[in-house]
């Protein structure tokens, strides 16, 4: 089945300890989100990628970045860890802007220690 | 930029009853109006969606009305069954997807 996969599911790292986040789809979309997911909170988008192009969100951190290598795979760097950066952090795509979804990955629980 | 309201936050509701979750959006250049559901420890899943130029649509026990000009719209979910527990997100979108601060449906048996 086409989908959204995201490695690991649950990944514990340390304060200020680099770490990334994987995200691949079979979906062949061109739209790439990464969200951020606190407890009882809505997702908030850090960024996406159009193909190639890349949209950071004014308000994501720098602490924050995103690779893009292929249509299929997407990762998320998180360069220094900070307490407040422990979340869900949900992959998504969609064919194109304006197209039906986006359509979420599981995601990936961040614990930062 | 765009705005969504949801309410209520929680909704408990006895099985067999109907739930509505309202939501308002503030840009009116929105046009497309998805609703997710989203379970302990997954990710949201998409459930229905709607789009400016519909008024209502339908599917199964689940229903999606749009007021376009009230900028509201609300979900409905009929016969509602203990797995219909969860929290559900609406969200407005066109180029980019906001979404609401969720509403926790409780269905007690």
């Amino acid at each position: 089945d086409a989908m959204v996969i995201q490695n690991p599911r649950y990944q514990v790292t340390q304060f200020g300890k680099p770490v990334t986040l994987s995200c691949s789809q079979t979906l062949n979309h061109n739209v790439m989100y990464w969200y951020q997911q606190k407890s009882s909170q809505a997702p908030k988008l850090l960024f996406h990628y159009y193909d190639k192009d890349f949209n950071n969100e004014a308000d994501t951190p720098d602490n924050f970045q995103s690779r893009r290598p292929n249509t299929s795979f997407c990762f998320l760097d998180i360069r220094s860890p900070g307490l407040g950066d422990a979340a869900m952090y949900l992959c998504a795509t969609s064919l194109n802007f304006n197209h039906k979804g986006p359509h979420f990955g599981p995601g990936t629980r961040l614990l930062v220690l | 930029g765009e705005n969504v309201e949801q309410h209520p936050s929680t909704l408990s509701v006895q099985e067999g009853d109907s739930a509505v979750i309202k939501c308002t959006y503030s840009d009116s250049a929105s046009n497309y109006f998805p609703w997710y559901k989203q379970e302990l420890g997954k990710g949201p899943q998409l459930i229905i969606d709607i789009r400016s130029n519909v008024g209502e649509k339908k599917d199964q026990r689940i229903a999606v009305t749009l007021n376009k000009t009230a900028k509201h719209f609300s979900l409905h979910i009929t016969e509602t069954q203990p797995e219909d527990s969860a929290v559900y997100f609406c969200a407005a979108g066109g180029f980019k997807t906001i979404f609401g601060a969720g509403t926790r449906l409780f269905v007690k048996a």
